[in-house]
């Protein structure tokens, strides 16, 4: 059965302290792997969209990459407008389904 | 940027209720998307849809219906409305695999 697991579920950071999200995913035929960011209350603001193990992508103080089994959302001295839920997603090839993991909640204390 | 606009924020219904979820998108996306999110089980897709008139179901198609007469709009209906319909809500459209962009969400509450 095609899964995203997201580790961990919570994460509390002082500001500026620099941490990782993991996305662990057993979709086979991997044709994307998506981050979204999710605000209380409303609906996933797309980040990024890696297609091949070794592809990193940057915006601002987030970085996201991809292996063959997982992929890391690095958050850089992080400040408190970071705080969010974020999701990873991934797609089968063929297929234009999203398969969500539960997300992280992550808290930035100022 | 792409819009995908969900008609109600917040919506109260009755057990036994007719509900329609309204949702419209505004770059001609053949791609559009039923998703509920509840608490500790994430987004779960429910029907999805690739192009005018055609559905198909997702994970969990019990209990709602949906219905795409124009490319721009897909609506997802509940026949019946039960407590455990409660849940927020999402639409989603998207060109082939790329940019899915999502609406702002409904959240539901069946009382």
């Amino acid at each position: 059965e095609d899964q995203v697991t997201q580790s961990p579920e919570a994460l509390r950071l002082q500001e500026g302290e620099s941490s990782s999200l993991n996305c662990s995913y057993t979709v086979s035929g991997l044709r994307g792997l998506f981050w979204y960011r999710q605000d209380p209350g409303k609906g996933p603001e797309f980040l990024f969209t890696l297609y091949s193990a070794g592809e990193e992508k940057e915006k601002e103080r987030l970085k996201a990459t991809l292996t063959k089994k997982e992929s890391f959302l690095h958050i850089t001295a992080p400040k408190p407008e970071d705080s969010a839920t974020y999701l990873c997603a991934g797609t089968l090839r063929g297929n234009e389904k999203l398969t969500f993991g539960t997300g992280t909640r992550l808290t930035i204390i100022p | 940027d792409v819009k995908v606009t969900q008609s109600s924020r917040y919506l109260v219904k009755r057990t036994g209720e007719k509900v329609f979820l309204e949702c419209v998108q505004d770059m001609d996306h053949e791609n559009m998307f039923w998703y509920r999110q509840d608490p500790g089980l994430g987004l779960r897709l429910i029907y999805f849809s690739y192009d005018v008139k055609m559905k198909e179901k997702g994970d969990i198609p019990e209990g709602y219906s949906v219905s795409r007469e124009k490319k721009e709009r897909f609506s997802l209906i509940l026949e019946s409305a039960s407590t455990n319909q409660t849940s927020m809500y999402l639409c989603a459209s998207s060109f082939q695999s790329y940019g899915y962009t999502f609406g702002s969400g409904t959240r539901l509450t069946v009382v």
